[in-house]
This record gives structure tokens, C-alpha cells and sequence, in this order.
């Protein structure tokens, strides 16, 4: 079965800091894989995805993921946080069998100054 | 690109009425629609599928006749809420997948909060 786990269901960083937001996967095929952000009582913006071409990915505002098949990770980076960062960060995996998305639980992005 | 609305943002209705709220991809063509519902601090629950021009595909526990879906176009679907109860207030969100897109990616619109009083 296909599945997403998302480890840390809050994270609290420094302005400044390095935010590290953990995704792991389980799927029988190549997968397709999707870090979303979201602002309150707003829907979801992509920041970036995988699809079998690099494996480390650059997304949108200064995001970016790597692809670790060896870990089945998709961990979420970026080197220096900004207050605007703080949000709900979703790791999804594209399910071709049920053709829908599936979403991890989420993490909650705070950061102080 | 890429964009999706939703009309309206918010909504409040009184229990026991009907609430319609539409999704539009407004510069492609979307051959495939979804709908979540979010609860507070939660994720994403999927409700149903929809491609133009045939029947929404429900997910388990999902009430069909109480959330009606149509997806009449390639850049409209609605959901209708029947017969709204308290229990139906949530964060509403549609996502529409573009037909000549090879990645799986799904544009999701900015989503409609719903409370039933």
C-alpha cells in the first residue's frame, strides 16, 4: 500500500535557521511526490515535486528536496528561515493505481525571531 | 498559470438549507476535479472524484446524495452541500488535475469556509 508519513507534526525554528521538514514514503512503483504549503484558511501552493528526473529538487521560494529512494525520503530543506516561512507544509504521493493524491498529516512551521 | 478559484470564500447557512460552491480552472483545462474537506489543524480528506462528463467517484463514508457533485465542464465543478447540518462546517478545497500534464500535479483552489448554523 501506498503511504506518507510525515515526521513531526510541529516544528519550531530561528529566523535564520535551517528548516528541515521530514517526509518518508512507501510505494511499490517510482513515485511522484509533491511538497505543498499552506496558509491559514488558504488552499495549497506547490513548492516543488519529483518526478524521476533530478533528484534533488528546487522549488519555490527558496525550498528545495531531495530524493533518497535508498531512504524512501522526500525531506523538505531550506537553509535560512524567514518569518514568512511559518505555515502548514504537506508531502504528498501521486497514487496512479487510485489516481488521487495522498497526503501526509502535515507539520506546522513556526518561527521565531 | 495554473490558477483555480472558488466561489464564494465563505458562506453561512442555516441548517437544513443547501449550499453550492463552485471550482474553476481559469487558464486550462482540468479533465479531472477533486474535493477535500480540512478540519481544524488537520489534513486533507479526500470526499470525491470527478472527471467531466460522467459521475463523481465517492470515497468510503462519504454521503453521496448529501454532497452532490458536478463537473458539467472542463473548467467548472460544484459541490453541493443538501440539507446542511453543524456538523457539515469545514474548510471546503477543490483541486483540478490539467488534461495534457504528464506529472500528476494538481492546482488546488483557495478553498471555501463553510458554517452551518
Amino acid at each position: 500500500a501506498q503511504s506518507v508519513t510525515q515526521l513531526g507534526s510541529h516544528v519550531s525554528v530561528s529566523e535564520g535557521a535551517l528548516v528541515l521538514l521530514r517526509c518518508n514514503y512507501s510505494s511499490s512503483v517510482p513515485p511522484y511526490l509533491f511538497w505543498y504549503v499552506q496558509y491559514p484558511n488558504q488552499g495549497l501552493q506547490l513548492l516543488l515535486k519529483y518526478t524521476s528526473a533530478a533528484t534533488l529538487v528546487k522549488g519555490i521560494n527558496g525550498f528545495e528536496a531531495e530524493f533518497k529512494k535508498s531512504e524512501t525520503s522526500f525531506h523538505l530543506t531550506k537553509p535560512s528561515a524567514h518569518m514568512s516561512d511559518a505555515a502548514e507544509y504537506f508531502c504528498a504521493l501521486f497514487s496512479g493505481g487510485y489516481n488521487k493524491l495522498i497526503f501526509g498529516a502535515g507539520t506546522r512551521l513556526a518561527v521565531h525571531p | 498559470g495554473a490558477v483555480v478559484s472558488q466561489h464564494p470564500s465563505r458562506v453561512i447557512c442555516k441548517s437544513g438549507t443547501s449550499v453550492k460552491i463552485e471550482c474553476r480552472s481559469l487558464d486550462f483545462q482540468a479533465t479531472t476535479m477533486f474535493w477535500y474537506r480540512q478540519f481544524p489543524k488537520q489534513s486533507l480528506m479526500l470526499m470525491a472524484t470527478s472527471n467531466e462528463g460522467s459521475k463523481a467517484t465517492y470515497e468510503q463514508g462519504v454521503e453521496k446524495d448529501k454532497f452532490l457533485i458536478n463537473h458539467a465542464s472542463l473548467t467548472l465543478s460544484t459541490l453541493t452541500v443538501t440539507s446542511a447540518h453543524p456538523e457539515d462546517s469545514s474548510f471546503y478545497i477543490c483541486s483540478a488535475r490539467a488534461a495534457a500534464r504528464e506529472t500528476r500535479e494538481q492546482y488546488f483552489g483557495p478553498g471555501t469556509r463553510l458554517t452551518v448554523t
